[in-house]
């Protein structure tokens, strides 16, 4: 089984300070890994993946993520955040055996002014 | 390209009334579809999903059921509503079961 850890519910940042939201997860075979961002009574927007090569990758609005296997994580990231990016944030896994996508418990991004 | 729709955006039900909330994809074949249900403050739960016409998995025991009349078209439904039903669902769909699904707009149900 495989499962997704979001250690934080909320973070609260003001604007154009750096973030940093956690995601853990766990699988027994090779994964494949997502961020998705919804904001209020939206659908989910898939925001950046891994599926393979490259462990760090890019989203075109800045954020970026970093696939780490020793320690099983997949951590978002922006170096700048704008009033806007103000979402629920969702990590995701799945894997090559074909199990179902598991999402995380969700993370509120909170930026102040 | 690919575009899912979902319908009705909103929707105020009383409790004992009948639910069909519709999905459809346009811009591809034999997709794989799913709904989840989002509670408030919390993540998401998969309700069911399909990998093609008629074929439907539940993935928890509820008051809810799911049908695929068409292959592009995703069916959730209920007979008889209860208060516990109230929340955010979401249709997604999906190339193949390895890799990233792509959702809806979403339906906020509320059962009074």
């Amino acid at each position: 089984a495989q499962s997704v850890t979001q250690l934080d519910s909320q973070v609260p940042v003001f604007e154009e300070a750096p973030v940093e939201l956690r995601c853990n997860y766990s699988s027994s075979v090779s994964v494949y890994l997502f961020w998705y961002v919804q904001y209020p009574n939206q659908g989910l927007q898939l925001l950046l993946k891994y599926l393979s090569g490259s462990t760090l990758v890019k989203s075109i609005n800045g954020f970026e993520a970093e696939f780490n296997k020793s320690q099983t994580s997949f951590h978002l990231r922006k170096p700048s955040v704008h009033i806007s990016d103000t979402a629920e944030y969702f990590c995701a896994v799945n894997n090559n055996a074909g199990n179902m996508l598991t999402f995380g418990g969700g993370t509120r991004l909170m930026v102040k002014p | 390209s690919q575009t899912i729709h979902q319908w009705p955006a909103t929707l105020v039900q009383p409790v004992g009334s009948p639910l069909s909330l519709e999905c459809t994809v346009e811009g591809t074949s034999n997709p794989n579809l799913y709904w989840y249900r989002q509670a408030a403050g919390r993540g998401l739960q998969l309700l069911f999903y399909s990998v093609g016409i008629g074929q439907i998995s539940s993935e928890v025991p509820q008051n809810l059921s799911a049908s695929r009349p068409q292959d592009r078209q995703f069916i959730l439904s209920s007979k008889k509503l209860l208060l516990s039903d109230s929340g955010f669902y979401l249709c997604a769909w999906s190339v193949n079961r390895f890799t990233e699904a792509f959702f809806g707009q979403g339906t906020r149900l509320t059962v009074v």
